[in-house]
């Protein structure tokens, strides 16, 4: 079975501090990761994708790949009270799903 | 932009009854997906399609089933509904299915909450 790791958290960080989100998953074959954000209540919203070693910068936003490692992480810079959600890693399955991590809920405090 | 759409928001039914809950989008998109999502359980794949009348098993198919008669439209049938079915259901669709080493973007529906009595 193919899976996806995500410590549950909580993540608590202040009002403008670096939030460091991360996930490894199983399949060495894995091609594409997608991370999700998803506020209490609502469905998930794309964050950003990620499909080649180093790192993918959208805002304040970079994710980070080490296929070697089968590691992707999220970094969220300055980041602000409306960051506080839970964060989903996903990884590509081979028959084209997304298999899902539980999930890390973040908090940033004010 | 995506837009999923589904039914309702929020459903309460009987146990035993037949419960049909709704999925379209306005993207042409190939591929639909049924997941539930359940706290400490995460997003669970259901059911998904790759094309009209197509249809595969995800990780938890058992008590249920889909229907796909239309590319825009991809229907989850709970055939006899059970308290265990007591969820949040989340529809997606993306538009790409097994190119090789890349997928498009799954995007999600609002989410129906059912509850099942």
């Amino acid at each position: 079975q193919k899976e996806v790791e995500q410590n549950s958290g909580p993540l608590s960080v202040p009002e403008g501090a670096i939030a460091s989100l991360n996930c490894t998953y199983s399949d060495r074959g894995s091609q594409s990761f997608f991370w999700y954000r998803q506020y209490s209540g609502k469905s998930p919203e794309l964050i950003m994708s990620i499909y080649s070693n180093g790192d993918k910068e959208d805002g304040r936003f970079t994710a980070q790949l080490n296929k070697a490692s089968q590691y992707v992480s999220l970094l969220i810079r300055d980041s602000q009270p409306s960051d506080s959600a839970t964060y989903l890693c996903a990884v590509k399955g081979s028959q084209g799903n997304l298999i899902f991590g539980k999930g890390t809920k973040l908090s940033v405090k004010p | 932009d995506v837009k999923v759409t589904q039914s309702s928001r929020y459903l309460v039914k009987r146990t035993g009854e037949k419960v049909f809950l709704e999925c379209v989008q306005d993207m042409d998109h190939e591929n639909m997906f049924w997941y539930r999502q359940d706290p400490g359980l995460g997003l669970r794949l259901i059911y998904f399609s790759y094309d009209v009348k197509m249809k595969e098993k995800g990780d938890i198919p058992e008590g249920y089933s889909v229907s796909r008669e239309k590319k825009e439209r991809f229907s989850l049938i709970l055939e006899s509904a059970s308290t265990n079915q007591t969820s949040m259901y989340l529809c997606a669709s993306s538009s790409e299915f097994m190119k090789t080493g890349y997928t498009d973007t799954q995007y999600f529906g609002p989410g129906t909450r059912l509850t099942v009595l």
